[in-house]
């Protein structure tokens, strides 16, 4: 059974650092891997996907990593600000088969001060 | 293009009664699935539906249905709700296997 870890759960930071977050998955046979940004009581927001035969992917101030052998990830936030102030969510796609779903990390709750 | 679409955005139902929401994906994207968020067990996969097909199911009990439409229009139903069911019920959509796009989120709420 895939579990999926995220650290730290929580954490806060002054304006204009930058940051690492961390996430580790048990079964390192998945198809692909996603973070996603929770604003409270919203839906998710989409930020990175990296297929399982990549290693990482980039968005303006965000590079996501992928070590599937160590069944590792990792979400860098470069210059942060503010109004990234919220949740992230790492997710990992298995499939078996013709099904496959999503299993998700609890989460780090990102505080950025100014 | 036009996101996820859930509706309702809240409900409020009684102990007992049953609740049907609604999910209109990406247009062209043929995968819907639902996920329960709480705050104690976090994001849970409730089921998936591709053309119309369960491909795969949670560990939820039979109270939890769902069907999906020929326009991949796709319908979550809970029937004798309990209080342990309020929840934030998340869908999501894809082409595949591929990106998932979530919508806004249906808040139950069970008094």
């Amino acid at each position: 059974k895939q579990e999926v870890t995220q650290i730290p759960a929580a954490l806060s930071v002054p304006e204009g650092e930058n940051l690492v977050l961390n996430c580790s998955f048990t079964d390192s046979a998945i198809y692909n891997l996603q973070w996603f940004r929770q604003d409270p009581g919203k839906g998710l927001t989409s930020l990175l996907l990296i297929q399982s035969s990549q290693r990482e992917q980039t968005s303006g101030r965000l590079n996501a990593s992928l070590d599937k052998s160590s069944g590792r990830s990792t979400l860098y936030i470069a210059a942060s600000q503010p109004g990234d102030s919220a949740t992230y969510l790492c997710a990992v796609r298995t499939n078996t088969g013709t099904a496959s779903k999503l299993t998700f990390g609890t989460g780090t709750r990102l505080q950025v001060t100014l | 293009k036009a996101g996820v679409t859930q509706t309702p955005r809240y409900l409020i139902k009684t102990r007992g009664q049953q609740v049907t929401l609604s999910c209109s994906p990406i247009s062209g994207h043929r995968s819907v699935s639902w996920y329960q968020q709480t705050p104690g067990q976090g994001l849970q996969f409730l089921f998936e539906y591709f053309s119309e097909t369960q491909r795969n199911k949670g560990n939820f009990p039979g109270r939890f249905s769902g069907r999906q439409f020929s326009n991949s229009r796709s319908e979550m139903n809970v029937s004798t709700l309990e209080l342990g069911d309020s929840a934030l019920y998340l869908c999501a959509s894809s082409l595949t296997d591929t990106e998932a796009f979530f919508g806004q989120g249906t808040r139950l709420t069970v008094v």
